[in-house]
C-alpha cells in the first residue's frame, strides 16, 4: 500500500513565523502535490511537483513556496505565516503518468494565531 | 462555472438505505474518474477509480460513468453508519497530463442508525 506520511498531525504558530511543512512519500512516485482544504471552498492546489527540484504552481500559490530535493520529500513553505492560512493542508502523491489516482497523507491542521 | 460540479448536502439517510452521490463535469476530454471518501480529520482515500464509461463494482459500492451525459455517480448498497463521511470525486483527462486532477467539492453523507 502507499503511504504518505505528513509530519505533523497539528501545528499552531504565530504571525510572521516562517512555517515548514513536510511530507515523504514510500512508493516512489514521481509527482507530488500540497493542498488547502478549507469548509466550502473544496480542496485547492497550492503547488505541485513532478519531479525532483521541479516546481509548478497551483490555483492559490500565493503566501508560499515548496522545496523537492529528494523525490520521496515534497516541503511546503509559509514564508511569513498569516491568520488566512490557518487551514487543514494535505499532501498527495501519484505516480509519473497523468492518469493515476493520486494518494492523501492524513493532512495537518495548521492554526496560525 | 466549475469544472466539476459537486452538491456539497448534507444527504442524511437511515441505515441499509442506497446511497447515490453525483458529479458533473464539462470538459469532454475527462477519460479517467474516482472516487474518494474522507472522514472527520483525516485525508481522502481512494475508494473507485475508473476508465472512460461503464459500471465498476467492489463490494457495496458502484462506480457508474456516463460520458455521454458527463456524469458520474457512485451508489452505495447497504449503506452502514460506517459510510458517514464525506465523498469526494475527481477526474483527469489522462495522458499528456501532470497528473493533476480536478475535484468537486464533496458530499457529506450521514447514516444514521
Amino acid at each position: 500500500d502507499v503511504k504518505v506520511t505528513q509530519s505533523s498531525r497539528y501545528l499552531v504558530k504565530r504571525t510572521g513565523e516562517k512555517v515548514f511543512l513536510e511530507c515523504v512519500q514510500d512508493m516512489d512516485h514521481e509527482n507530488m502535490f500540497w493542498y488547502r482544504q478549507d469548509p466550502g471552498l473544496g480542496l485547492r492546489l497550492i503547488y505541485f511537483s513532478y519531479d525532483v527540484k521541479m516546481k509548478e504552481k497551483g490555483d492559490i500559490p500565493e503566501g508560499y513556496s515548496v522545496s523537492r530535493e529528494k523525490k520521496e520529500r515534497f516541503s511546503l513553505i509559509l514564508e511569513s505565516a498569516s491568520t488566512n492560512q490557518t487551514s487543514m493542508y494535505l499532501c498527495a502523491s501519484s505516480s509519473w503518468t497523468g492518469s493515476q489516482p493520486q494518494h492523501f497523507g492524513d493532512g495537518t491542521r495548521l492554526s496560525i494565531l | 462555472q466549475k469544472e466539476v460540479e459537486q452538491d456539497p448536502g448534507p444527504l442524511s439517510v437511515p441505515e441499509g438505505a442506497i446511497v447515490s452521490l453525483n458529479c458533473t463535469y464539462s470538459n469532454s476530454a475527462f477519460q479517467y474518474f474516482m472516487w474518494y471518501r474522507q472522514y472527520s480529520r483525516k485525508g481522502p482515500e481512494l475508494l473507485m477509480y475508473t476508465y472512460s464509461s461503464g459500471n465498476k463494482e467492489d463490494g457495496r459500492f458502484t462506480a457508474q460513468v456516463d460520458k455521454s451525459s458527463k456524469y458520474i455517480s457512485l451508489f452505495i448498497r447497504d449503506s452502514q453508519p460506517s459510510d458517514s463521511a464525506t465523498y469526494l470525486c475527481a477526474m483527469t483527462q489522462g495522458s499528456g497530463n501532470t497528473g493533476k486532477l480536478i475535484f468537486g467539492q464533496g458530499t457529506t453523507l450521514q447514516v444514521k442508525p
